[in-house]
């Protein structure tokens, strides 16, 4: 059973191109969380996803932002018009149906370098 | 807001030694605790979860503890080895989504 998977590994963008990070949950879990780790920072909790819903993204920046986890395929994290700030490790995690009160499983995350 | 709050912030010891890391929290409303061990530029690996009705959990060397009331989590790494140089992050999960520690950055020492 492969864990989860998220790709790229790293990511180099100039200020004011797209990126898009992806992550496939371990298989038969259907719960998806984006994390961001800033440098010297702990890790910040961004966005809940079920299968093409939002549960909960009071961690997302307002602007710029956005995930989804459609019905088929990884779930995307997308970051718009990229700024250096956005350079951090962005973390994928998955869980299985039961709820979010089960262990949540890191994928090697994504390195973003915005330049 | 649930705060998460780990000391020391970096720790160094000589290969053998048995340690103990401490993790506190503000909420005690949680669901569970995990604590986690990062590699440097590499993702999380679970080492123990804690549900809220426990008292601890063991798994080799690893001995974590939580106390609710006091808002505290320990864990104990019997024996140290310096395969286990790391950063040890611990996260609650309560009416949030988990809130994590800022960890603490082990150095064994052989």
């Amino acid at each position: 059973n492969a864990g989860v998977m998220q790709n790229p590994r790293h990511l180099v963008r100039r200020r004011g191109q797209e990126a898009r990070l992806r992550c496939s949950p371990m298989k038969g879990h259907s719960h998806v969380y984006w994390y961001r780790q800033l440098p010297e920072e702990g890790l910040k909790f961004m966005v809940y996803l079920q299968k093409e819903n939002i549960i909960d993204e009071s961690g997302m920046p307002k602007e710029r932002f956005s995930a989804e986890f459609p019905k088929e395929g990884p779930s995307i994290l997308r970051i718009q018009q990229v700024v250096r700030g956005d350079s951090a490790a962005y973390f994928c995690a998955s869980s299985p149906p039961s709820g979010n009160q089960e262990t949540q499983y890191f994928g090697p995350g994504t390195r973003l370098l915005v330049l | 807001k649930q705060e998460v709050t780990q000391i020391p912030a970096a720790l160094s010891v000589p290969e053998g030694e048995n340690l103990v890391l401490n993790c506190s929290f503000t909420d005690s409303a949680i669901y569970n605790l995990q604590w986690f061990r990062q590699d440097p530029g590499k993702g999380l690996t679970s080492l123990l979860l804690i549900q809220s009705s426990q008292r601890e959990q063991t798994s080799g060397r690893l001995n974590a503890s939580l106390d609710k009331s006091s808002g505290r989590s320990t864990l104990y790494i019997a024996a140290s080895q310096p395969g286990d140089s790391a950063t040890y992050l611990c996260a609650v999960i309560g009416n949030t989504p988990l809130v994590f520690g800022k960890g603490t950055r082990l150095s064994v020492i052989a």
